[in-house]
């Protein structure tokens, strides 16, 4: 069946260093693959998703990379700051989306 | 946009009672999605409407709960009886074009089952 690894399941970076969340997908015919951000209460919100056809995607300090011959994908946070701090879930899509277990980020100032 | 709405954003109920839960999707949207958050499990999809028609209902964990989406513009789930292990907290989410698009969760019901 359909399943998603992400690790490390917490993550304690300084402020101002980079933070690497990974995930292993099953599914040889996921397609999508997103990364959301939850703060503590709040709701899941896409910060980047990358598509099956690329192999790499920047927004400002944000990165995703995916390699399909190994299924997995990662996500980079580079110059990290305190307001990273939160619950990351990656996730892939072949025809429904399935979650990771979640890495909590800690930034430390 | 007011984003998708969810109402209650939270309900506190007695075991077998029954739980309406409703949604209202971001206007356009043609796919929903239910999903439930517990620290054990996780995010899970229980059901995903696409055009109004449920598409997958395999999350659903068993015959309590029951979701509609009557109107492309509102949705409901359902849990009749509840029982304490169905605390969590349950987001809606839309997207325009399937789960391979991006979806907006809404704020999330977080109910508590005594």
């Amino acid at each position: 069946g359909e399943n998603v690894e992400q690790h490390p399941s917490t993550l304690s970076v300084q402020e101002g260093d980079s933070a690497v969340i990974k995930c292993t997908y099953s599914d040889s015919a996921s397609n999508y693959f997103p990364w959301y951000k939850q703060e503590l209460g709040k709701r899941p919100q896409l910060i980047i998703d990358i598509r099956s056809n690329v192999g790499e995607k920047k927004d400002q300090r944000i990165a995703v990379t995916l390699n399909k011959t190994a299924k997995h994908f990662s996500l980079h946070i580079t110059e990290t700051q305190p307001e990273d701090s939160a619950v990351y879930f990656c996730a892939d899509s072949s025809y429904k989306l399935i979650f990771g277990s979640g890495t909590r980020l800690l930034v430390r100032p | 946009d007011a984003g998708v709405i969810q109402s209650p954003r939270h309900e506190v109920t007695e075991m077998g009672q029954e739980v309406t839960l409703r949604c209202k999707p971001i206007s356009g949207h043609n796919s929903l999605f239910w999903y439930r958050q517990t620290m054990m499990r996780g995010l899970e999809l229980l059901i995903y409407f696409n055009n109004n028609v449920p598409i997958d209902d395999s999350g659903m964990p068993e015959d309590r709960f029951s979701a509609k989406m009557p109107n492309a513009s509102f949705s409901t789930l359902k849990i009749q009886p509840s029982e304490p292990r169905d605390s969590a907290v349950y987001f809606c989410a839309s997207s325009f074009g399937g789960s391979s698009e991006t979806q907006y969760f809404g704020p999330g019901t977080r109910l508590l089952v005594l």
